[in-house]
């Protein structure tokens, strides 16, 4: 049983840049969010995806954009990249109609803006 | 969303029984209790969920009082490999969508040889 992978582990990019990641959930689950972990704090959550749409959102601007595909997996857009975007972004995955919701963490990827 | 309270960090010695306690004063009547682990650099790690009373799986016990006001999540024996940030979150199904998560702070348990 897969659970949630994210590629790629580790990017590097430069401020004004654009990047996209990618999330792939757990087997039999059909809603993905999305959280950003600066270095020493808590995840704090981006947004959520469910049958393709954006259901929830955090405090994050538009620069942060999302999409689900309909084999349920993730994409993760971030424009014009500040230095403050260097954080680590994890996707988590959880089965819609599950009355706990629980969500399950992939591993992350690492983002260091220059 | 329901606050959490945690200590920010605790310390424990290999083999002892740790217990981290989470206060939920605002916690509504559709919340779950979930905790989950974090290793640096790593997702977080789903440990334990519950509504009420008490839930045990293979790694940890969760007690919550009547009252759900607060939770206390158990670590039996705990060894070098549990030093870790762990943290306690509230939260349910709302009829506006799905659910989403609020991380705090955690508590950073440090494991001593």
């Amino acid at each position: 049983d897969a659970g949630v992978t994210q590629s790629p582990t580790h990017l590097i990019k430069t401020r004004g840049q654009q990047v996209t990641l990618r999330c792939s959930p757990k087997s039999g689950h059909d809603t993905v969010s999305w959280y950003q972990q600066a270095l020493g704090q808590g995840p704090q959550f981006i947004f959520q995806y469910y049958e393709e749409e954006e259901r929830q959102r955090g405090n994050f601007p538009d620069r942060f954009s999302g999409h689900q595909f309909p084999n349920y997996s993730s994409e993760l857009n971030v424009n014009a990249l500040w230095l403050g975007d260097s954080a680590l972004y994890l996707c988590a995955s959880s089965l819609a109609g599950d009355k706990q919701e629980t969500q399950y963490f992939g591993p992350g990827t690492r983002l260091l803006v220059l | 969303l329901a606050k959490t309270t945690q200590p920010i960090s605790m310390d424990s010695y290999e083999g002892q029984e740790v217990n981290i306690t989470c206060s939920h004063n605002n916690i509504a009547t559709n919340d779950y209790i979930t905790w989950y682990q974090q290793f640096p650099s790593q997702g977080p790690r789903f440990i334990i969920q519950g509504y009420k009373t008490k839930v045990t799986n293979e790694v940890a016990s969760l007690f919550i009082p009547a009252d759900r006001k607060s939770s206390t999540l158990s670590l039996p024996r705990v060894s070098l490999s549990d030093t870790a940030v762990y943290y306690c979150l509230v939260g349910g199904v709302y009829d506006t969508g799905r659910r989403a998560l609020t991380f705090g702070s955690g508590t950073r348990l440090q494991v001593q040889p």
